[in-house]
């Protein structure tokens, strides 16, 4: 089945530690995300990347640092400076191209605990 | 700076009511729309989407949405809601052209009563 996976659904840390979350398509879409969901702010994008080895800050960025070594992954993470790290984390992915964009697909999301 | 708004945060109906949900964007150019829903435990997907043409758009499980460009809206409209549209509601906006910048709205929570 072609999809977006992110692993693990549930991620536990100690404060001050780095974490990555990792994010795989096998839907061959060229454009990659990274969302951060909180209660009552909606989803705000933290990076995203249109193709292999190019990315984006978006929103939020601090604190945060991706790689997109290879199409169908994107691993994101979280690093010790982000002050607030403690959600609800989304990755999607689209088709794209300079004037075509079509709709993002997610995955069903890690949620991080950071104690 | 782009942003969507969606005024409505929650918003309680009784079964067989109707629901419209409200979403504005601040762009100023060419734009297209989406609406995507959070059912309690799952992932996001799509309910309907806008690029052009008719600018009043249908999607899954009755679900419709009027883009009024002079507006700059594009409200989410069901005549009659079910228990199981219970789940959270985003409005996001992409400018055309600057491909990946999609921008969601807060979201609303839907909550139907039977």
């Amino acid at each position: 089945d072609g999809g977006i996976t992110q692993s693990p659904k549930y991620l536990f840390r100690k404060e001050g530690q780095n974490v990555t979350l990792s994010c795989e398509q096998n839907l061959n879409h060229d454009a990659m995300y990274w969302y951060r969901q909180d209660p009552g702010q909606g989803l705000r994008l933290i990076y995203y990347s249109q193709i292999v080895n190019d990315f984006q800050k978006g929103d939020i960025a601090e604190g945060y640092s991706v790689s997109r070594e290879k199409k169908e992954s994107f691993p994101l993470t979280v690093t010790s400076a982000q002050k607030n790290p403690t959600a609800f984390y989304l990755c999607a992915s689209s088709m794209e191209g300079d004037t075509l964009y079509t709709e993002a697909f997610f995955g069903q999301g890690t949620r991080l605990t950071v104690v | 700076a782009q942003s969507v708004s969606q005024h409505n945060h929650h918003v309680i109906l009784s079964e067989a009511a109707s629901l419209e949900l409200g979403c504005n964007y601040s762009y100023g150019g060419t734009v297209n729309l989406f609406w995507y829903v959070q059912y309690p435990g799952q992932h996001l997907q799509l309910l309907l989407k806008y690029f052009s043409g008719d600018p009043l758009v249908k999607g899954i499980k009755g679900f419709e949405a009027e883009f009024i460009k002079s507006k700059f809206s594009f409200n989410l409209r069901k005549p009659s809601v079910q228990w199981s549209d219970t789940a959270e509601y985003f409005c996001a906006v992409i400018l055309t052209g600057t491909a990946s910048k999609l921008t969601f709205g807060t979201g609303t929570r839907l909550q139907v009563t039977l």
